[in-house]
């Protein structure tokens, strides 16, 4: 059975880089699409963007400027970055396998848990 | 970008009688080559991450119980429990996967009446 597996720091201070992971354990990485997701407290769905396993990636504009998604196939990992955090990135924040495949991807079947990461002074 | 809304934001089901959610997307999200809507939808219980029920706007996720099922082509879309549960009691979000970034409505709560 697939599962993502999430870490990383959970409380930050404004201006500071958000960084996190992501493993995938007892299936394939290779072959597929990986993407963050944000969920604010009590908000809706965010897509920040998306890596595939050779290193492509595509990011929401919205964040861009700020983000960098890489992933490491030797460990089957996939990580996040996001520099000077503010309160407004507080958020749950997932790591999501999508489930398309070739040009026809962007839907998600398997999800991390979430890490809520508070951004606060 | 395509902005999703859903309607109602909330709605109150008998057990037993059927929910309807429904999305709209500001532009079509069907490829007309393939004709396939770039549609998604989840559901969301407390603490949990989002669950796929169903893509391609009325393809079954493996595993989801046949009262749920999606409907609809373009821009407007429809999900619909039919034989409502109590464990059903959830967020419901619609998602399109047309172009980026992928975007997702505000969100659907069902719950027991």
């Amino acid at each position: 059975q697939v599962q993502l597996q999430q870490w990383g720091p959970r409380l930050l201070k404004p201006s500071e880089t958000l960084s996190l992971n992501c493993a995938v354990y007892g299936g394939s990485f290779s072959g597929f699409h990986w993407s963050w997701i944000r969920q604010s407290p009590g908000k809706g769905l965010d897509w920040i963007g998306e890596i595939n396993h050779s290193g492509g990636t595509n990011y929401n504009s919205s964040l861009k400027s700020r983000v960098t998604i890489s992933v490491d196939t030797s460990k089957n990992q996939l990580s996040l970055k996001v520099t000077s955090v503010t309160a407004a990135d507080t958020a749950i924040y997932y790591c999501a396998r999508d489930a398309g495949s070739g040009s026809n991807h962007g839907y998600f079947d398997l999800w991390g848990r979430g890490t809520l990461v508070t951004v606060s002074s | 970008d395509i902005v999703m809304t859903q309607s109602p934001d909330s709605l109150a089901v008998s057990l037993g009688e059927t929910a309807t959610i429904n999305c709209k997307s500001s532009q079509s999200v069907l490829y007309r080559s393939n004709n396939k809507n770039y549609l998604a939808w989840y559901q969301q219980k407390p603490g949990q991450p989002p669950k796929l029920l169903t893509y391609w706007a009325s393809t079954r996720e493996s595993g989801v119980p046949d009262r749920f099922s999606g409907s609809g082509s373009g821009t407007d879309f429809t999900l619909t429990i039919s034989g409502l549960q109590a464990e059903d009691v959830a967020v419901y979000y619609c998602q399109q996967y047309y172009s980026s970034p992928r975007t997702f409505g505000q969100g659907t709560r069902v719950e027991i009446k």
